[in-house]
């Protein structure tokens, strides 16, 4: 597609459930990031990608986050037994190769979780 | 660590008058900052960005200057439209630091015709 693609775009889930949130990136970008908005404040990074390894996973909260991206393109943030202090929009994010001053990041719309 | 820090808002103005929103940032070394854009109901797009000291990032009639002496990056517009009415955003990334970047907390604007 043209742009980053997430899904679901809004998931309601009860407290101590799994969910799953996909993000396909623009095609080619190697550089692949996770962040967490919650409501009135900016962006807080989460995860970042190169490839397939994670480069830098310093933000992800606690071992209840973990994202993969096995094949280089695709990633899947999980949240484990989810919690109302979860409810955030999850943004994903890519860019044509991390560490490059000039490549430009380019984010999704972002997954609105809701825990109930 | 790194960190942002943009006046609050809202910000209410009326059609054609002048924007400044006030960015500064702490960080170790020479980060790119940017400016970043979020319209109702979208995402996050880059508006502008500088690389280095001096530099002036510019897009849309918005502008930027890295002003390194002063630690900041303040966003200007000299005549605003309806249109302009969204939540701004600045950021920073810290290349020693990783490949990450770190947001203020966001400015909305709203603008009346």
């Amino acid at each position: 597609g043209a742009g980053v693609s997430q899904t679901p775009s809004n998931k309601v889930t009860e407290k101590g459930k799994y969910v799953e949130l996909r993000c396909d990136p623009i095609s080619g970008h190697t550089a692949l990031y996770w962040y967490r908005q919650s409501l009135g404040q900016g962006p807080e990074f989460l995860i970042y990608f190169q490839g397939t390894g994670a480069a830098d996973d310093s933000g992800l909260p606690n071992d209840r986050f973990f994202a993969v991206r096995p094949e280089g393109s695709v990633s899947t943030l999980k949240i484990q037994r989810t919690e109302r202090g979860d409810s955030a929009v999850y943004l994903c994010a890519s860019s044509l190769e991390g560490g490059i001053s000039g490549n430009t990041i380019y984010f999704g719309e972002g997954s609105w979780l809701t825990v109930v | 660590g790194d960190s942002v820090t943009q006046m609050e808002g809202p910000v209410t103005l009326s059609e054609e008058a002048f924007l400044t929103i006030n960015c500064t940032y702490t960080a170790t070394g020479y980060p790119s900052l940017f400016w970043y854009v979020q319209y109702p109901g979208e995402g996050l797009q880059l508006l502008l960005k500088a690389t280095k000291a001096d530099d002036k990032g510019s897009n849309k009639g918005f502008e930027a200057t890295y002003r390194k002496e002063t630690t900041s990056f303040h966003l200007e517009k000299g005549s605003v439209q309806v249109s302009d009415s969204a939540v701004y955003f600045c950021a920073l990334m810290n290349w020693a630091a990783g490949n990450k970047l770190t947001f203020g907390g966001g400015t909305r604007v709203l603008v009346k015709p």
